[in-house]
């Protein structure tokens, strides 16, 4: 039973270039969300879809957009790299949308470089 | 807005010791879940143990367990007879209850076992 997969594992860009990070839920999971990792820090919140919708929303600008696909995989896109966009982004996969807190199962994550 | 305070940066603990993690959080909402995420090297977020907030019964996971304060809006995690492998950084987070929101984590607290 694969886990929840991202690719991927590094990725080195430069400011103002656009990067697309990937994600494929745990087998059963039909709901992704993106979290962003600073170094030191806790995972922030960035977006989750469920249905192919953006369904919930942090504080993070439109720069950051995201995609989901029919077989539930994701991606995370970002757009006019900023040096402060540096992190490790890491996606979490759950199951059945509307079920009460089902427990998010994580990737390894993607560490963006951005120089 | 919900927050999730861990006071603690560091903390070490010998080798079959127990050792006590502290987290606070403040919510205006009386229905959610409070969590702690081990997250080792390998960066993959693992969920050690979850507590639903209409539960008075503390969670407990094997060597893990929580000592839940609902009034004083306190989660702590005590970790028994501490291995080795128990050395990662632990976050604790925070979610309303419901249909898959969110996660808010704290800063996280870095623990190292001593053999």
């Amino acid at each position: 039973d694969a886990g929840v997969t991202q690719s991927p594992t590094h990725l080195i860009k430069t400011r103002g270039q656009q990067v697309t990070l990937r994600c494929s839920p745990k087998s059963g999971h039909d709901t992704v969300s993106w979290y962003q990792q600073a170094l030191g820090q806790g995972p922030q919140f960035i977006f989750q879809y469920y249905e192919e919708e953006e369904r919930q929303r942090g504080n993070f600008p439109d720069r950051f957009s995201g995609h989901q696909f029919p077989n539930y995989s994701s991606e995370l896109n970002v757009n006019a790299l900023l040096l402060g966009d540096s992190a490790l982004y890491l996606c979490a996969s759950s199951g059945t949308g509307a079920s009460r807190a089902s427990p998010n199962h994580f990737g390894n994550g993607t560490r963006l470089t951005v120089t | 807005a919900q927050t999730v305070t861990q006071s603690q940066p560091e903390m070490s603990v010998q080798e079959a010791e127990t050792v006590t993690l502290s987290c606070t959080y403040d919510t205006s909402e009386s229905d959610y879940y409070l969590f702690w995420y081990k997250q080792p090297p390998s960066r993959q977020m693992i969920l050690v143990i979850r507590q639903e907030a209409y539960k008075q019964q503390n969670a407990t996971e094997n060597r893990f367990s929580v000592n839940f304060q609902k009034a004083a809006k306190s989660f702590s995690l005590k970790i028994s007879d501490s291995q080795l492998g128990d050395a990662a950084m632990y976050f604790c987070a925070y979610s309303r209850g419901g249909s898959n929101y969110k996660l808010t984590f704290g800063k996280g607290t870095l623990l190292t076992v001593n053999p």
